[in-house]
C-alpha cells in the first residue's frame, strides 16, 4: 500500500448504529486530519494530531470521537449520528502539523450515509 | 472572519486555457494552495504560492497577488482529465488552513 488509505469507502448506517472508520498512511508523516466534505462546501476541519496527540477539535459534536493509536493510523468513531452527517470523510496526513506549509496527503475519503 | 471566494462552475473546451481565480480574507497569510479532486477520489497538491508572483509547473501555473488577496490558477491545453474541482485554500497565522468551497471544471470537447 502506498499513500494514505481508508476503509471502508462506503458506509451506510442507521441513526442507532456504531461504526468505525479507518485510516492509514504509509508516508512516515507525523500529523493526521479528519476532514468533512459536504456537497458545494469547503472542506471543514474536524479533528488533528501530531505526535499521536490531539491538538485541534473545531467544535465537533461528540457523536464523533477520533482515535489516534500511532503516527500511521487514525481512526474516527462514529455513534448515534444524524441525518446531517451524511458527508465524505477525507483523512490526510503532512509532515509535521506546526510546519504548517507542508503539503497535506488525502486519502480517497469514506462516503457515509446514515439513514 | 476568514473566506475564500472562487467561482462555483466553470466550462471550458479542450485544448483552450482556463484561469481559475481565488480571491481569500484571512487572519495573517502564510501561504495559498491549489488542490486537484476529481470526483469520488482524494484531493491532490497542485501548487503552493507564498510570495507574489507565478510559478510555472508543466501545463499548470498558480499566480499570487498578496497585496490584493487574490490568486488564480491557470490551466493550458487543457484535456478532458482536466475536468475535476479545483480546490483554493489559504494558511492563516496559526497555519490553519481555510478552504474554499471549490470550482468545478467541465470540459467540452
Amino acid at each position: 500500500e502506498t499513500g494514505v488509505t481508508q476503509t471502508p469507502r462506503h458506509l451506510v448506517m442507521g441513526m442507532t448504529n456504531k461504526k468505525s472508520l479507518k485510516c492509514e498512511q504509509h508516508l512516515g508523516h507525523n500529523a493526521m486530519y479528519w476532514y468533512k466534505q459536504s456537497a458545494k462546501k469547503p472542506l471543514e476541519l474536524m479533528f488533528v494530531y501530531n505526535f499521536k496527540e490531539q491538538t485541534e477539535n473545531n467544535s465537533v459534536p461528540s457523536r464523533f470521537s477520533p482515535e489516534c493509536p500511532n503516527s500511521s493510523h487514525l481512526f474516527l468513531h462514529l455513534h448515534t449520528l444524524q441525518p446531517e452527517d451524511s458527508a465524505l470523510y477525507l483523512c490526510a496526513s503532512s509532515q509535521e502539523r506546526t510546519s504548517g506549509a507542508d503539503e497535506q496527503f488525502f486519502g480517497p475519503g469514506t462516503r457515509l450515509t446514515v439513514l | 472572519g476568514q473566506n475564500i471566494d472562487q467561482p462555483t462552475e466553470m466550462t471550458a473546451t479542450e485544448g483552450a486555457i482556463v484561469q481559475i481565480n481565488c480571491t481569500y480574507q484571512t487572519s495573517g497569510f502564510n501561504g495559498l494552495f491549489w488542490y486537484q479532486q476529481h470526483a469520488g477520489e482524494a484531493p491532490t497538491f497542485l501548487s503552493y504560492n507564498v510570495l507574489d508572483g507565478l510559478e510555472e509547473k508543466g501545463r499548470f501555473s498558480s499566480f499570487l497577488s498578496r497585496s490584493k488577496g487574490y490568486s488564480y490558477l491557470l490551466l493550458k491545453e487543457l484535456q478532458m482529465k482536466d475536468s475535476a474541482s479545483y480546490l483554493c485554500a489559504a494558511l492563516d497565522s496559526n497555519y490553519q488552513l481555510i478552504w474554499g468551497a471549490g470550482t468545478k471544471l467541465i470540459i467540452k470537447p
